[in-house]
């Protein structure tokens, strides 16, 4: 079946760039999502890229697909303490509307 | 314009108890999903409803169950728990099934 790997810890300065990467299997992935979860929160879409692109930017966001591959990032920009928090990758596929996270990336900005 | 609203936030419940979490989708959507998340881990699917309906299904047994009422908010039904339920559940709505979708904060469920 379909999976979703994520690296599980990334630590970086304020200031610094961000890049949280991801894998996944589903060869059918239609759309690619990077969600937001900070403690006790529910998770936050941060942005989608639709599998026939190869980038996209959203302010500090970037998105980076490489289909091939089958390898997605994120890249933050100017990192600040706010994004604290954990990263999920997730993947749609043939299965509109069952999406496939990953376990999630543990972002630490160190001031 | 609220967004998607689950209640309770947090439960304990016994093993072998049954139990019901509930779910109000954003203003404007009017599909319902839900997930579960266990300490650590990413999301699971459970299952989508749309038009009142179970349109897809995760890999979870049957003693997870769901609906959807008239007004787009949902239930979902937990039978005969287990320890391994404990989890964050999660609920997002969206209009429609792709582009994403709003999760609400999501209900804490013990089971000791």
């Amino acid at each position: 079946g379909e999976d979703v790997e994520q690296s599980l810890f990334l630590s970086v300065r304020e200031g610094d760039s961000s890049v949280i990467n991801c894998t996944y299997t589903d060869s059918s992935s239609t759309y690619l999502y990077w969600y937001k979860q900070e403690p006790g929160a529910g998770l936050q879409l941060l942005t989608y890229i639709f599998s026939n692109m190869d980038m996209k930017q959203d302010q500090r966001l970037t998105v980076l697909l490489n289909k091939k591959d089958k390898h997605l990032s994120l890249r933050i920009a100017d990192t600040q303490t706010g994004d604290s928090a954990i990263y999920f990758c997730a993947e749609e596929g043939t299965n509109a509307g069952k999406s496939t996270f990953g376990d999630g990336t543990t972002l630490t900005v160190k001031p | 314009d609220a967004g998607v609203t689950q209640s309770p936030t947090h439960l304990i419940k016994t093993r072998g108890q049954q139990v019901t979490l509930r779910c109000s989708p954003k203003s404007g959507h009017d599909t319902v999903s839900w997930y579960q998340q266990a300490l650590g881990q990413g999301p699971q699917f459970i299952f989508q409803y749309y038009e009142e309906e179970e349109r897809q299904r995760g890999n979870f047994p049957d003693r997870f169950s769901g609906h959807q009422f008239p007004n787009y908010s949902s239930e979902l039904n937990v039978n005969a728990l287990l320890l391994g339920d404990s989890a964050l559940y999660l609920c997002a709505s969206s209009r429609g099934v792709n582009y994403g979708y709003t999760f609400g904060s999501g209900t804490r469920l013990t089971v000791v």
